[in-house]
């Protein structure tokens, strides 16, 4: 069973750029998350989706957004990239009540 | 999700067994205790999760204190793949699949 993919996994932008991040869940899972790992500030909650749905985001400003495809995939999109937005940008999966599954990343820097 | 309060880091030789302590002094009693751990340049993975006993699986074993507030992760024989970051989290019954929270965590090197 494949796991949590999601790409690219390695990308630099420059200041005010827009990035658009891909997850692919494990097959079967319906809510997908998105977590931003910032050096230094730890795993912070960014997008939950769950059956094409936005169910909650985290304290991120709206320049930060995402959605869901019927096919439960999901994208990342974030605009006016900040420096401070350098960070590993991290997708997980689950099903119901199950513990989530989660990918290797993408790595953004942002020059 | 209620706080737990881990270790900053610890430190263990290889095939040794390894004990990762975490408080939670605020927990309820429908909160899950949950494990999950990351290593170097990976995504967080699952290890165990328990309510009230004790609970072993092929990763890991955890021992939840009588009164709940604090819990251990047992690994029995720690390898140098074990070395990474390990984040205990309480989850509520009701929490179901909402995301999860993360603190710090205990950065655990392994010794060869």
């Amino acid at each position: 069973e494949a796991g949590v993919t999601q790409s690219p996994t390695h990308l630099i932008k420059t200041r005010g750029q827009q990035v658009t991040l891909r997850c692919s869940p494990i097959s079967g899972h319906t809510s997908v998350y998105w977590y931003q790992q910032a050096l230094g500030l730890g795993l912070q909650f960014l997008l939950w989706y769950d059956e094409g749905e936005e169910r909650n985001r985290g304290n991120f400003p709206p320049r930060f957004s995402g959605r869901q495809f019927p096919n439960y995939s999901s994208e990342l999109n974030v605009n006016a990239l900040e420096l401070e937005d350098s960070a590993l940008y991290l997708c997980a999966s689950s099903l119901g009540y199950q513990p989530q599954h989660f990918g290797d990343g993408t790595r953004l820097s942002i020059l | 999700d209620a706080k737990t309060t881990q270790p900053n880091s610890m430190e263990s030789n290889e095939e040794e067994p390894v004990h990762l302590p975490c408080n939670h002094s605020t927990i309820s009693g429908t909160d899950y205790i949950h494990w999950y751990r990351q290593l170097p340049s990976q995504g967080p993975e699952y290890v165990i999760h328990g309510l009230t006993s004790n609970v072993n699986n092929r990763m890991a074993s955890l021992a939840i204190a009588e009164d709940r507030k604090s819990s251990t992760l047992i690994l029995h024989r720690a390898t140098l793949r074990d070395a990474a970051v390990y984040y205990c989290i309480l989850r509520g019954l009701n929490s179901g699949n909402t995301p999860l929270v993360f603190g710090k965590g205990t950065r655990l090197s392994v010794i060869a």
